[in-house]
C-alpha cells in the first residue's frame, strides 16, 4: 500500500498569513492526488484534485503543486474559515485509495 | 443539488450485523462510481469500499474485506455497505461518497452516520 505523510500535523497562523502543507508518497504517484478541508463535526470538501486542478466552487487563495512523491497546498491568504483539518489523498493505486494523517490548521 | 444522505448507523455488539443505507439525489445515480469511507473517533480518513456504475465490480480495503459487502440499487438511487461480524475497530463514522470522474476523487459527501460497536 502506499503510504502518505504529511507535514506539520498542526500550524498555528493567523488572518492573512500564508499557509503550505506537505504531503510525501511513499512511492511515485504522478499527479493521481488530491486535497480535502475537514471542519469540525462535517464531512470532508475537495478543494484541489489531479495535484493541482481547483474544485469548482472553491476559493482561489487555495492551491495544489507537486507531482510524484512530493506535494503541496498552499492558503495564500489565510481567511477565518479556512482554520480546519486539511487531508491529502492519493489515487494512484487504483482501487486501493488512502489518505495522509491529516494537518490541523489553527488560529495563532 | 447534490446531496447524499446515510442512514443505519448505530450501536451495535461484537460480531453483530447493522446495513447502511445512502439515498442519493440532484444527480445521475448510475452515472458515478461510489464509495464509503470511514472515520475512527478523533482519527483520520480511509477509504472502505467503492463499487462501478452497474456494480459489476468492487473493491474494498483488506481490513474489512470478507466482512463488508457494498451494493447499490439504481432504480432507488441508493447505495447501501452491508456489514458482519463487526468489531470495535470498525466503530466509526461512515460516510457514502461521489466519486469524482470515475474511481479516483471523492466530490460530494453525506453527513456520515455513526457506527459504535461495543458491549
Amino acid at each position: 500500500d502506499i503510504q502518505m505523510t504529511q507535514s506539520p500535523s498542526s500550524v498555528s497562523a493567523s488572518v492573512g498569513d500564508r499557509v503550505t502543507i506537505t504531503c510525501r508518497a511513499s512511492q511515485g504517484i504522478s499527479s493521481w492526488l488530491a486535497w480535502y478541508q475537514q471542519k469540525p463535526g462535517k464531512a470532508p470538501k475537495l478543494l484541489i484534485y489531479a495535484a493541482s486542478s481547483l474544485q469548482s466552487g472553491v476559493p482561489s487563495r487555495f492551491s495544489g503543486s507537486g507531482s510524484g512523491t512530493d506535494f503541496t497546498l498552499t492558503i495564500s491568504s489565510l481567511q477565518p474559515e479556512d482554520f480546519a483539518t486539511y487531508y491529502c489523498q492519493q489515487a494512484n493505486s487504483f482501487p486501493s485509495w488512502t489518505f495522509g494523517q491529516g494537518t490541523k490548521v489553527e488560529i495563532k | 443539488e447534490v446531496q447524499l444522505v446515510e442512514s443505519g448507523g448505530g450501536l451495535v455488539q461484537p460480531g453483530g450485523s447493522l446495513r447502511l443505507s445512502c439515498a442519493a439525489s440532484g444527480f445521475t445515480f448510475s452515472s458515478y462510481w461510489m464509495s464509503w469511507v470511514r472515520q475512527a473517533p478523533g482519527k483520520g480518513l480511509e477509504w472502505v469500499a467503492n463499487i462501478k456504475q452497474d456494480g459489476s465490480e468492487k473493491y474494498y480495503v483488506d481490513s474489512v474485506k470478507g466482512r463488508f459487502t457494498i451494493s447499490r440499487d439504481n432504480a432507488k438511487n441508493s447505495l447501501y455497505l452491508q456489514m458482519n461480524s463487526l468489531r470495535a475497530e470498525d466503530t466509526a463514522v461512515y460516510y457514502c461518497a461521489r466519486d469524482k470522474a470515475g474511481p479516483y476523487y471523492f466530490d460530494y459527501w453525506g453527513q456520515g452516520t455513526l457506527v459504535t460497536v461495543s458491549s
